[in-house]
């Protein structure tokens, strides 16, 4: 699987957009994207995840350019519960199931 | 709801000591997973298991076994605790363990080997 690089730490104003970014230069045709957040201790929460299109759900949009390497987790209206470590996951479709975790990006929303 | 359960919360050992980590799912999820944090790290994967009677070993595999007898339980064991052990520990699950499936997470076991 690819590695990703993000940076270590990132502030955010209450109710801004927070931008995550991620740069994965070595992906491969067949490896997704995907990203996870771990709040305090607690166990890590998928966010969201994408081959090459841009993709939504109710948490996040991840946006993935056309070259595949490089991505950004976009939390369109940052809350304080949003403070947490955000992990980007390069992840091949023939790697069942196994996750390898980076150090991620500890994401500090401010009042 | 009660998704992946582990027990205990907490975990004091001595050196030398064993134990064994519970994690159980009620999701009929195939995969099954293991993985260690060490503060200020990542996860790092122990174990894996992508069905009953099926088991590999992840990036650090040493000093831990596992067994999956059934589909819902995925125990670890320490057969001899060390120092080093100290961690918290994820189980993690997925319905087979495929790229599009996202994984379910436990709330971990916080284990301290003195």
């Amino acid at each position: 699987d690819a590695k990703t690089t993000q940076p270590t730490s990132m502030d955010c104003a209450e109710g801004r957009a927070a931008n995550l970014p991620c740069n994965h230069s070595t992906i491969s045709g067949n490896e997704y994207v995907y990203w996870y957040r771990q709040i305090h201790s607690q166990g890590p929460q998928y966010i969201i995840h994408g081959l090459k299109n841009n993709e939504t759900n109710e948490m996040a949009s991840l946006i993935i350019t056309e070259d595949r390497k490089s991505s950004t987790l976009i939390l369109p209206h940052a809350t304080l519960r949003d403070t947490a470590v955000y992990y980007c996951i390069v992840k091949s479709s023939s790697n069942t199931g196994k996750l390898i975790f980076g150090q991620g990006t500890t994401l500090q929303v401010k009042p | 709801n009660a998704g992946v359960t582990q027990t205990p919360k907490f975990q004091v050992l001595k050196t030398g000591q064993s134990m064994t980590l519970q994690c159980a799912q009620d999701m009929n999820h195939e995969y099954m997973s293991w993985y260690r944090q060490d503060p200020g790290m990542g996860l790092r994967l122990i174990h894996y298991s992508v069905g009953a009677g099926i088991t590999d070993q992840g990036e650090v595999p040493n000093g831990y076994n596992v067994s999956r007898s059934t589909t819902e339980d995925f125990p670890l064991r320490l057969l001899s605790a060390a120092p080093s052990q100290t961690s918290v520990y994820f189980c993690a699950s997925s319905k087979t363990g495929a790229s599009t499936e996202k994984l379910f997470f436990g709330s971990g076991t916080q284990l301290s080997v003195l």
